[in-house]
């Protein structure tokens, strides 16, 4: 089976840095990823690591260290757009073909 | 634009009654899924297909009902089994799911309630 553990709620000042953790146990892990959800929106996809390491795109980085069973994302110079909630979703193999399984995300509040 | 346009946005359910929600894409992907999001809560699979004809159960499939006859449609049925439907329900498709990655794109999603 697969579970998933990430913060359930964030508040970071705007302009700053935060940082999402997320630890899962998984069989058959592939890979991580994350995905932004505004309320009452449909889940975007921000990124996914594969490898250890890390992976930026922008103001977004996510970090992923297997032997930790542990990643991050990390948003950079926030702005109060970025309030929304934040999802970690492992990537496993089964019956033929990749499937997800989310974390039940982490609320992130920017404030002024 | 391609997408993926479920519908209605919203939905009320009366006792012992089935209903269908409606998931159509034109990204030209072979994978589909919905998953069931209640507050506070991550997203959980309710079903999922690769090809047209085949799908396969998710982790809460209880309840619920697909079918797959045209690559572009995925709806869902909750049926009257489904004790507890008041929830977001959201659609989503992959190219093709053989890929680790698996990078989803989700429609906006039906709230359904029951009166």
């Amino acid at each position: 089976g697969q579970s998933l553990e990430q913060p359930s709620e964030v508040t970071a000042v705007e302009g700053a840095i935060v940082q999402i953790n997320c630890t899962y146990q998984t069989s058959g892990f592939y890979g991580l990823s994350w995905y932004q959800q505004h309320d009452g929106g449909a889940p975007t996809f921000l990124s996914y690591n594969g490898l250890d390491g890390l992976e930026e795109t922008g103001r977004f980085s996510s970090f992923l260290s297997r032997s930790d069973s542990y990643g991050y994302l990390l948003l950079q110079e926030l702005q109060m757009k970025d309030s929304a909630s934040y999802f970690c979703a492992v990537s496993y193999s089964g019956a033929g073909s990749y499937q997800l399984t989310f974390g039940k995300g982490t609320k992130l509040s920017v404030i002024p | 634009d391609g997408g993926i346009t479920q519908s209605p946005k919203y939905l009320f359910r009366k006792e012992g009654q089935n209903v269908t929600l409606s998931c159509e894409q034109n990204l030209n992907h072979d994978a589909m899924y919905w998953y069931r999001q209640d507050p506070g809560q991550g997203l959980r699979l309710i079903y999922y297909s690769q090809i047209v004809n085949d799908f396969q159960k998710g982790d809460i499939a209880e309840g619920y009902s697909v079918s797959r006859e045209k690559k572009e449609s995925f709806p869902l049925t909750v049926t009257s089994a489904q004790k507890n439907p008041t929830a977001f329900y959201l659609c989503a498709s992959s190219i093709d799911g053989r890929d680790a990655k698996n990078i989803q794109y989700f429609g906006a999603g039906t709230r359904l309630s029951v009166l």
